[in-house]
Formats: C-alpha cells, structure tokens, sequence
C-alpha cells in the first residue's frame, strides 16, 4: 500500500522568505506526480505535475522535483507572499488513483 | 474551457437517508474520480471511471457506489448514510490517467 508523508505538517514564515516543502513515499512505481493547493473549505488546485521520467519542473515562483528512486519530492516556493498561504498536498499517481500526504500548511507573515 | 463542475455544492441529510452526488468533468475528459476529504483520514480514494467502466475502487463499504454516463458525467450514491460520511467530496477528471483536476467539492453533513 503507498504510503504518503509530508514534512512539516505546518509552517510559518514572514514575506519574501522562500518555502521548501517536502514529501516522501513509500512505492516508487508512480507513473507521475502532482502538487496542489488547497484553500479554507475549496477544492484543491493543481499546481505542478512532474512526470515518473522527469527529474523536475517549474511554473513561475514554484519549482518542484522529484527522485523516485529514493521516493522523495520537494516543492521550492520562491519569494513568498501572503497569498501562497493555504495547505499544499502532495499525491501521487498509480493503479489510477491518487494517493494523498496529509498536507502542510502554510501561513505567510506579512 | 469550463471546469469541473459539482452538484450541488451543500447537503444536508439525516442518518438512513441516502444520496446522489453529481460530478460534470472537464469537456474531452473521458476519466473521472472521486474522493473523500475528511480531518481526521485526510483524502481517501473512492472509485475512478473511464469510458464507463470502473478501473479501480479504494477501501470503501459498499454503501458507496458511482457510475459514469455515456457522456462522462458521474454519480457517486451513498446509501443508509451514517453521521461518519459527513465529509467534502471531491470529484476530479483527467484525459487518460496524467494531470487530474478537481472539482470545488460537495460538502455532505448528516445530523
């Protein structure tokens, strides 16, 4: 059974710092995976997909990458602003389902 | 392009009742699933269609049950509700099985 953990659970920083969020898993037979956010009662956002055969990417301020072989995957938030505040989750994708991390959440400071 | 579309977005129901959720995917997405969203569990699998056919189904009673139309949209019913399925439901689409989007969710409360 996959297994999804994220480090923190949660984190506080003041603006303009960058944020560096972490999941790991347990299966690496992924066939991709995705960062989303989520807000206050919302549903969820996606904000990256990185392809098993791909070590990274990037949109905007957000970079991700990922290491199957050691089943990890970072999300880097550059820049931080009060708006990046909400939970982040990270799933990841096999036997056509999304298996979700508990989610950190994210307060910026302004 | 039109996102995913939810019905209806609040319910209230009382414990023995039953329910039918309504998910309108992403026009040209042929896969749909669904998801439980609870505090205490997190984001759990529910089921996933594609062209009408079940893939694949997560660890749920079989008071759960969904089915998907000819033109991809989805039902998810839950039958003899208990106070434990109040929860946000999530329904997502995708093309195939890559980039999956989601839905604003149902918010289920049963008193």
């Amino acid at each position: 059974k996959q297994e999804v953990t994220q480090i923190p659970a949660a984190l506080s920083v003041p603006e303009g710092e960058n944020l560096v969020l972490n999941c790991s898993f347990t299966d690496s037979a992924i066939y991709n995976l995705q960062w989303f956010r989520q807000d206050p009662g919302k549903g969820l956002t996606s904000l990256l997909l990185i392809q098993s055969s791909q070590r990274e990417q990037t949109s905007g301020r957000l970079n991700a990458s990922l290491d199957k072989s050691s089943g990890r995957s970072t999300l880097y938030i550059a820049a931080s602003q009060p708006g990046d505040s909400a939970t982040y989750l990270c799933a990841v994708s096999n036997d056509y389902k999304l298996s979700f991390g508990a989610g950190t959440t994210v307060t910026v400071r302004a | 392009k039109a996102g995913v579309t939810q019905t209806p977005r609040y319910l209230i129901k009382t414990r023995g009742q039953q329910v039918t959720l309504s998910c309108s995917p992403i026009s040209g997405h042929r896969s749909v699933s669904w998801y439980q969203q609870t505090p205490g569990q997190g984001l759990q699998f529910l089921f996933e269609y594609f062209s009408e056919t079940q893939r694949n189904k997560g660890n749920f009673p079989g008071r759960f049950s969904g089915r998907q139309f000819s033109n991809s949209r989805s039902e998810m019913n839950v039958s003899t509700l208990e106070l434990g399925d109040s929860a946000l439901y999530l329904c997502a689409s995708s093309l195939a099985i890559n980039e999956q989007f989601f839905g604003p969710g149902t918010r289920l409360t049963v008193l």
